[in-house]
């Protein structure tokens, strides 16, 4: 079955930088990579979404990379505000498969 | 639109109890999953349903969980005997047609088992 890991497990950035989380994944057979923004006592929450024929997709502070041949994607999040402090899961899916496969998870902390 | 409903949002029972969780998902949503999340890790499913038959439950520890969905819409998961390690947060998600379009979550039943 597909492994996705996910680095780094905590990050603590200044208001106003930048913070990029990375996963890798194992199957060459996924091709949906979801990010889910978890807030306490909240369910996970889509904040942005990619799929395999797209290298990098936009949505103003947000932005994800694909790499298929290298099997990572990565999410990069600029001018880092306090309440972009959360945790931070990345999945993947297969087309068809329904059920994603999540990471470990990033607990953001942005300093004011 | 209305978001996925759970109820509860907490629940301790002592181990060999039994408990239920109750799922309501987004309205016209085909699709409804349960996840289990141990404290400090991702979700892992559970249990995937479409319309009221079971696509995926081989993740399910079927000798103590069980789950249901009747008439396609409501579903209800259920432990029975608990054990310590059942203390998670119980996810339920619904989606449209296929995951390609994102899930939706509810905000989750913390079950303790002490």
């Amino acid at each position: 079955g597909e492994n996705v890991e996910q680095h780094p497990s905590t990050l603590s950035v200044q208001e106003g930088d930048s913070a990029v989380i990375k996963c890798t994944y194992s199957d060459s057979a996924s091709n949906y990579f979801p990010w889910y923004k978890q807030e306490l006592g909240k369910g996970p929450q889509l904040i942005i979404d990619i799929r395999s024929n797209v290298g990098e997709k936009k949505d103003q502070r947000i932005a994800v990379t694909l790499n298929k041949t290298a099997k990572h994607f990565s999410l990069h999040i600029t001018e880092t505000q306090p309440e972009d402090s959360a945790v931070y899961f990345c999945a993947a899916s297969q087309t068809g498969a329904n059920n994603l496969f999540f990471g470990t998870g990033t607990r953001l902390t942005v300093i004011p | 639109e209305a978001g996925v409903a759970q109820s509860p949002r907490y629940k301790i029972i002592e181990k060999r109890q039994s408990v239920a969780f109750w799922c309501n998902p987004i309205s016209g949503h085909a699709t409804l999953y349960w996840y289990q999340q141990i404290l400090g890790q991702g979700p892992k499913l559970l249990i995937q349903f479409q319309n009221n038959g079971v696509v995926d439950d081989s993740q399910l520890p079927k000798d103590r969980f069980s789950a249901e969905r009747l008439k396609g819409v409501d579903s209800t998961l259920k432990i029975q005997p608990a054990k310590l390690e059942d203390s998670a947060v119980y996810l339920c998600a619904s989606s449209a047609i296929q995951v390609l379009t994102g899930y939706t979550f509810g905000s989750g039943t913390r079950l303790t088992v002490v």
